[in-house]
């Protein structure tokens, strides 16, 4: 079945520095992956997804994603983390059957 | 107004209460979704609405009742609810089901909270 695990609930980093955020996947065949990120007392918004036209996707506020088939992970980075970056941010995927899985999300909080 | 709009953002209300939320989205989407966000738990997928039908229930008490009497807006209503119904309850819409590509557009939400 398919599944995504977030391998931290959170993450600290200081202003400036990169940001890596850890996702895997399982699936049985060519997966579709998102992230979204949610902003507090805000709604989820799309960061990126893939679609297996390219391994390297890049989405919004300089956010980046790879996706590794070998290693079955789509871990979400940026080169220099931003205060305004501070938020939740959710590892997507869909079932077989079209059913959207979230991920249990990874709190990202940045130091001045 | 554009994207996807929710009311009340917050909304407190006893256990004997009926209100209703409210979602309307702008984007010509064929799709909804309410979704309820509680605390130190993952995202919890409540129902699906496919061209105003409603094409998914996921086990949700029959305290909640959705409506959709357009592609347009969605409706919870609430009645009889329990203090761990509070939560956030998030409204999404998307072009269409069963697209393995297909993205979700969400409101802001609704801060519920049952005394």
């Amino acid at each position: 079945a398919q599944s995504v695990t977030q391998l931290d609930s959170h993450v600290s980093v200081s202003e400036g520095t990169p940001v890596l955020l850890r996702c895997n996947y399982s699936s049985s065949y060519s997966p579709s992956l998102f992230w979204y990120v949610q902003h507090p007392n805000k709604g989820l918004q799309l960061l990126l997804k893939y679609t297996s036209a390219a391994t390297l996707v890049k989405g919004i506020n300089g956010f980046e994603a790879e996706f590794k088939k070998s290693e079955t992970s789509f871990h979400l980075t940026k080169p220099s983390a931003h205060m305004s970056d501070a938020a939740e941010y959710f590892c997507v995927t869909y079932s077989s059957a079209s059913k959207i899985i979230f991920g249990s999300g990874t709190r990202l909080s940045i130091r001045p | 107004e554009t994207g996807v709009t929710q009311t009340p953002r917050h909304l407190v209300m006893g256990m004997t209460n009926k209100k209703s939320l409210k979602c309307e989205q702008h984007l010509g989407h064929n799709a909804m979704y309410w979704y309820k966000q509680s605390a130190k738990k993952p995202l919890e997928l409540m129902f699906v609405y496919s061209l105003e039908e409603r094409v998914e229930n996921n086990s949700v008490p029959s305290r909640f009742s959705p409506e959709c009497p357009n592609s347009s807006h969605l409706f919870l209503h609430l009645h009889t609810l329990q203090p761990e119904d509070s939560a956030l309850y998030l409204c999404a819409s998307s072009q269409d089901i069963g697209f393995l590509y297909n993205e979700q557009f969400f409101g802001p939400g609704t801060r519920l909270t049952v005394l």
